[in-house]
């Protein structure tokens, strides 16, 4: 069954690196695109932007100058870097699938930015 | 970017009550429209598709609508298990925009 998996680390140091994976199964990314969304405790979700089934890439503006998507798809694997990490960039991080009529998610990854 | 107002922001209501939150889009995204639900601790979960449309498995007391620039999420006949925040999303243009969050909860 398709499903995704968050994973990378829980605490990042202010100004630092974040890098994430979603891991997925079930599905090829050749053919479905993943998007990566984070949500702040407490507060709303934001969309940060998607890996295209070719390829493709879009982001978010407002995170666009610090923000990469790549992916592997021998590996099954789509990653995401942020640089510059503040800490309102704490938060829950997680990858997504969406189809036209159905959704899939990853658990998420709590993050937090903290020296 | 496309602003979505959603309102109210918390609702407090009562079992088997019918009630209804709003989005508002600030342009034109015809009907991408998602509304989502999320409970503590979970990732959210899709409720709507193309802003009238039931996603597979959600129990037919969910209902989506849209007027003008306006679109609803109702749900007839309240249960426990319903209690959580709701979220809409337009996905027309990038980048896609939430709503700011509806807690529903128990009056």
């Amino acid at each position: 069954q398709v499903q995704l998996k968050e994973s990378g680390p829980g605490l990042v140091q202010p100004s630092e690196t974040l890098s994430l994976t979603c891991t997925v199964s079930g599905f090829s990314l050749t053919s479905y695109s993943v998007s990566w969304v984070r949500q702040p405790s407490g507060k709303g979700p934001e969309w940060m932007g998607r890996m295209w089934y070719d390829g493709d890439t879009a982001y978010n503006s407002a995170l666009k100058s610090r923000l990469s998507i790549s992916r592997d798809t021998s590996k099954n694997q789509v990653f995401l870097k942020m640089n510059s990490l503040q800490t309102d960039d704490t938060g829950t991080y997680y990858c997504t699938r969406w189809d036209y009529d159905f959704d899939y998610w990853g658990q998420g990854v709590m993050v937090t930015v903290s020296s | 970017d496309i602003q979505m107002t959603q309102s109210p922001s918390s609702l407090p209501a009562s079992l088997g009550d019918r009630v209804t939150i709003t989005c508002r889009a600030s342009q034109d995204i015809g009907n991408y429209l998602r509304w989502f639900q999320q409970k503590p601790g979970k990732s959210p979960r899709l409720m709507i598709y193309g802003a009238t449309n039931l996603a597979a498995g959600v129990p037919s007391r969910f209902s989506g609508s849209r007027s003008g620039s306006d679109y609803s999420l109702t749900i007839n006949s309240l249960e426990s298990e319903d209690m959580a925040i709701y979220y809409c999303l337009q996905h027309n243009e990038y980048p896609f925009t939430f709503g700011s969050g509806t807690k529903l909860e128990i009056k």
